[in-house]
């Protein structure tokens, strides 16, 4: 079945450091890949998305590339913010899968000033 | 457009009671899944709905179950509520179509049993 494996944290960065959480996946079919994120007592929003195999995903900052050959979706940004901690999800969604998103455990990011 | 929304934001209930959440998608979309979310199992998929039908479950016992609309509204129930049921209940809805769509999160519902 389907499944998805990021990176356990919580990663503890600097602000302005450069950040990188690996995301791999395991999918029977062609998913679309996604990262969403949730801050403090809020629901989950998507930060980017990418539908096919080398798309590459962008939004305030961030990005991630859709790697085939490696089964791979890791998230980087260049300079982080105080403002980007958050929890972090990277999650498959296919028709192979029946119409559910399947969401990895979650990586805790804090950022200090 | 309004988000989705989800009542109520808290709820406190014991062993044993039954318990109604509810979640509004946003207008115009016609899927709805629900999650479970905890500091320990992470986001566990429930299920989802499309136009009143049940396309996907999780895997869940029996106690949880779900249903949708007319107007694409939905609810989830938990009955014979269990200490582990506690935990962030999530709706989540998605703009119509049949390929994998992205998902529009709701703030959640915490439920605490005890």
């Amino acid at each position: 079945g389907n499944s998805v494996t990021q990176m356990e944290g919580p990663v503890t960065l600097s602000e302005e450091a450069f950040l990188t959480i690996n995301c791999t996946y395991t999918a029977t079919g062609y998913p679309s890949l996604f990262w969403y994120v949730q801050y403090p007592g809020e629901g989950l929003q998507l930060l980017l998305k990418a539908t096919k195999a080398d798309d590459k995903g962008s939004n305030k900052g961030f990005e991630a590339t859709y790697r085939k050959e490696t089964t791979s979706f890791h998230l980087e940004k260049g300079s982080v913010q105080v403002s980007d901690s958050a929890v972090y999800f990277c999650a498959l969604s296919d028709l192979a899968g029946g119409f559910k998103t399947i969401f990895g455990a979650g990586t805790r990011l804090f950022v200090k000033a | 457009k309004a988000g989705v929304t989800q009542t109520p934001r808290y709820l406190i209930k014991t062993r044993g009671q039954q318990v109604t959440l509810s979640c509004s998608p946003i207008s115009g979309h016609r899927s709805v899944s629900w999650y479970q979310q905890t500091p320990g199992q992470g986001l566990q998929f429930l299920f989802e709905y499309f136009s009143e039908t049940q396309r996907n479950k999780g895997n869940f016992p029996g106690r949880f179950s779900g249903r949708q609309f007319s107007n694409s509204r939905s609810e989830m129930n938990v009955s014979t509520l269990e200490l582990g049921d506690s935990a962030l209940y999530l709706c989540a809805s998605s703009s119509p179509g049949q390929g994998p769509d992205t998902q529009y999160f709701g703030p959640g519902t915490r439920l605490t049993v005890l």
